[in-house]
């Protein structure tokens, strides 16, 4: 199958500083990327999905300011965590498919955040 | 709206026992049907897939699901399960937007 690398795949950072995580599809053109969070021995919650080039489309309760993503190119999305605190301490994986809503997505290998 | 109930939350089988992990879907249409499994601290990897082909699907390291309409479900099985097999495997449905909606997981502990 079609691979996606996630980057890094742990980050300890200060409460008050941002961190970015990167997903990029490596041999494929990513058109959606979806972006996930998941809690200790829960499910994957979608936060939100971004097509290539435009903005992300976030799902209810999630704060568009406190998760910036970006998805310029087919290949890259970032999501980054801004003024991170400890309750954001988690999970995050990403997903991405290309060409039509009915095919595969592939996920990355996740990373694991954590706020100190 | 469309939604995925795993009707197990922990499994525990002995090693070279079958595997069943149960999976009812909900949906205005047949959707299209995942298995994942996701061990400790690591993304998600496919097992199988359902797109309205035939019911019964083969996916890697010897699992199988059958989907059943007229029962909504789409459980899998593993006739002998491996020290390997224990994670947490997720089901999830596909709607035609391609949005994944994923059940809440169950846990797969195996006992030598």
């Amino acid at each position: 199958g079609a691979v996606v690398s996630q980057h890094p795949s742990w980050v300890i950072c200060k409460s008050g500083t941002s961190v970015k995580i990167e997903c990029r599809s490596l041999d494929f053109q990513a058109t959606t990327m979806f972006w996930y969070r998941q809690f200790p021995k829960q499910s994957l919650m979608l936060m939100a999905t971004s097509n290539e080039g435009s903005k992300a489309t976030y799902e209810q309760g999630v704060e568009k300011d406190k998760f910036l993503i970006n998805h310029a190119s087919l290949t890259l999305s970032t999501l980054t965590v801004t003024s991170a605190h400890p309750e954001d301490s988690s999970f995050y994986i990403c997903s991405a498919r290309s060409g039509n809503p009915n095919t595969e997505a592939f996920f990355g290998q996740g990373t694991r955040l954590t706020v100190v | 709206a469309q939604s995925v109930t795993q009707l197990d939350s922990h499994v525990s089988v002995s090693e070279g026992t079958p595997v069943l992990l149960r999976c009812n879907y909900s949906s205005s249409y047949s959707p299209s049907l995942f298995w994942y499994v996701q061990h400790p601290n690591k993304g998600l990897q496919l097992l199988l897939k359902y797109t309205s082909a035939a019911t019964l699907v083969k996916g890697i390291n010897g699992f199988e699901a059958e989907f059943k309409k007229s029962e909504t479900s789409f459980h899998l099985t593993k006739p002998s399960a491996h020290m390997s097999d224990a994670a947490e495997y997720f089901c999830v449905a596909m709607d035609s937007w391609g949005k994944l909606q994923f059940g809440a997981g169950t846990q797969v502990v195996v006992t030598p």
